[in-house]
């Protein structure tokens, strides 16, 4: 069974802080993705990442960036948290380079900017 | 940009009523659907998903779901709900033509009471 493990279940970090969300999956899958999950907006893409230092822009990645050095591992950083960025990140993980491969989900960071 | 929508943000159901959740979306192109569900306190996992075939989709759970391509719709349903389905259920779609990003509906919370 694929696991994806994030490294805080909850958080909460001052306003101007820098952030770091970590994610990590156990399967060899190539693809990682971030997002966000607020009431009512359902889940938003930060960030994908298709292989180890390849990273890809999704719908809302203003205020964020990431890092895949290891195939298992990708990061979600918060360069200077905001109150806006209170929210529940989600990290995920695909098998293969294809566009049906179902995603695999962590727990999620709930993370609290104040 | 494609664009999911589900009408639905929050249902309320007795044990053993029928159940169905709608989700349309934007895109005219070829597609691949989803519906994710997430139990409280616990991490998404995928329910079901359409990919080709028969439009008529059974996941895990009882639950069904069917694609209309002339709606563009992928209704979610179950005939007789159980106090264990209550959870928030999100309708996603990709497809190749859209830079392989999975798009999220908004999320349905569904309550069943015993």
């Amino acid at each position: 069974d694929v696991k994806v493990t994030q490294s805080s279940r909850y958080l909460v970090k001052r306003t101007g802080e820098k952030v770091f969300l970590e994610c990590v999956q156990d399967m060899d899958h190539e693809n990682m993705f971030w997002y966000r999950q607020d009431p009512g907006l359902g889940l938003r893409l930060i960030y994908f990442s298709y292989d180890v230092k390849m990273k890809e822009k999704g719908d809302i990645p203003e205020g964020y960036s990431v890092s895949r050095e290891k195939k298992e591992r990708f990061s979600l950083i918060l360069e200077s948290a905001s109150t806006n960025q209170t929210s529940m990140y989600l990290c995920a993980s695909s098998l293969g380079a294809g566009w049906n491969s179902p995603l695999h989900f962590g727990n999620g960071t709930r993370l609290t900017v104040t | 940009a494609q664009s999911v929508s589900q009408h639905n943000h929050h249902v309320i159901l007795s044990e053993a009523a029928s159940l169905e959740l709608g989700c349309n979306y934007s895109y005219g192109g070829t597609v691949n659907l989803f519906w994710y569900v997430q139990y409280p306190g616990q991490h998404l996992q995928l329910l079901l998903k359409y990919f080709s075939g028969d439009p008529l989709v059974k996941g895990i759970k009882g639950f069904e779901a069917e694609f209309i391509k002339s709606k563009f719709s992928f209704n979610l349903r179950k005939p007789s709900v159980q106090w264990s389905d209550t959870a928030e259920y999100f309708c996603a779609v990709n497809s190749p033509n859209a830079g392989n990003m999975l798009t999220f509906g908004g999320g349905t919370r569904l309550m069943v009471k015993p």
